[in-house]
């Protein structure tokens, strides 16, 4: 099993709908979470940062965290164009001495 | 499985020194990229190569240089390792040229200079 699982996509949604990006993930030491978006030729850039369980929300961007499950998630509500990205998620120990990625999950939205 | 292998976890230097870090993968991909990861930075691209022997400049290639010679290595060169150098760096590559293909990451090299 792989550190950490995320659907490559491609994922095409319209513009305005709400995507759902997902990681899954196997080792319980994780405690900060994130999630990238790059574009095309770019860095990544980090759009949100959690720690633990619980939700977080920036503007049209909230992340989730479910430590139980093993399970994070990004939602991004009313998607624009300028959303289409691959998204990466990623995750470390409290000592920062791991630091696994997701592969990405490239989003696009149609206008 | 594709699988990205960094010639070292941990790695430590001392300032002047020149470092080469390398990376290698096994599954015939066009892309190979490395990043440098701090905390509170995120995830910054220093340099990225879409074929052999060619190479393009990431978001802060400034003290860095790479060398891709053959299609499954990618090195990154530190000239004159300096301390604000001391980071954590992972190597990743990817399938299909000219897109933001799923990245697939190395363990990282986590250096520091003294």
């Amino acid at each position: 099993q792989k550190e950490v699982e995320q659907d490559p996509g491609p994922l095409s949604v319209p513009e305005g709908a709400i995507v759902s990006l997902n990681c899954t993930y196997s080792n319980s030491a994780f405690q900060y979470f994130m999630w990238y978006r790059q574009y095309s030729r770019k860095g990544p850039e980090l759009l949100m940062y959690t720690y633990s369980s619980g939700n977080k929300e920036d503007g049209r961007f909230t992340a989730q965290v479910d430590k139980s499950s093993k399970y994070i998630s990004l939602f991004i509500r009313d998607s624009q164009p300028s959303d289409s990205a691959t998204y990466l998620c990623a995750m470390t120990d409290n000592y920062g001495q791991n630091f696994v990625f997701g592969p990405g999950t490239r989003l696009s939205v149609l206008p | 499985d594709v699988k990205v292998t960094q010639s070292s976890r941990y790695l430590v230097k001392r300032t002047g020194e020149k470092v080469f870090l390398e990376c290698v993968q096994d599954m015939d991909h066009e892309n190979m990229f490395w990043y440098r990861q701090d905390p509170g930075l995120g995830l910054r691209l220093i340099y990225f190569s879409y074929d052999v022997k060619m190479k393009e400049k990431g978001d802060i290639p400034e003290g860095y240089s790479v060398s891709r010679e053959k299609k499954e290595r990618f090195s990154l060169i530190l000239e004159s390792a300096s301390t604000n150098q001391t980071s954590m760096y992972l190597c990743a590559s990817s399938l299909d040229s000219g897109s933001t293909d799923t990245q697939y990451f190395g363990p990282g090299t986590r250096l520091t200079v003294l």
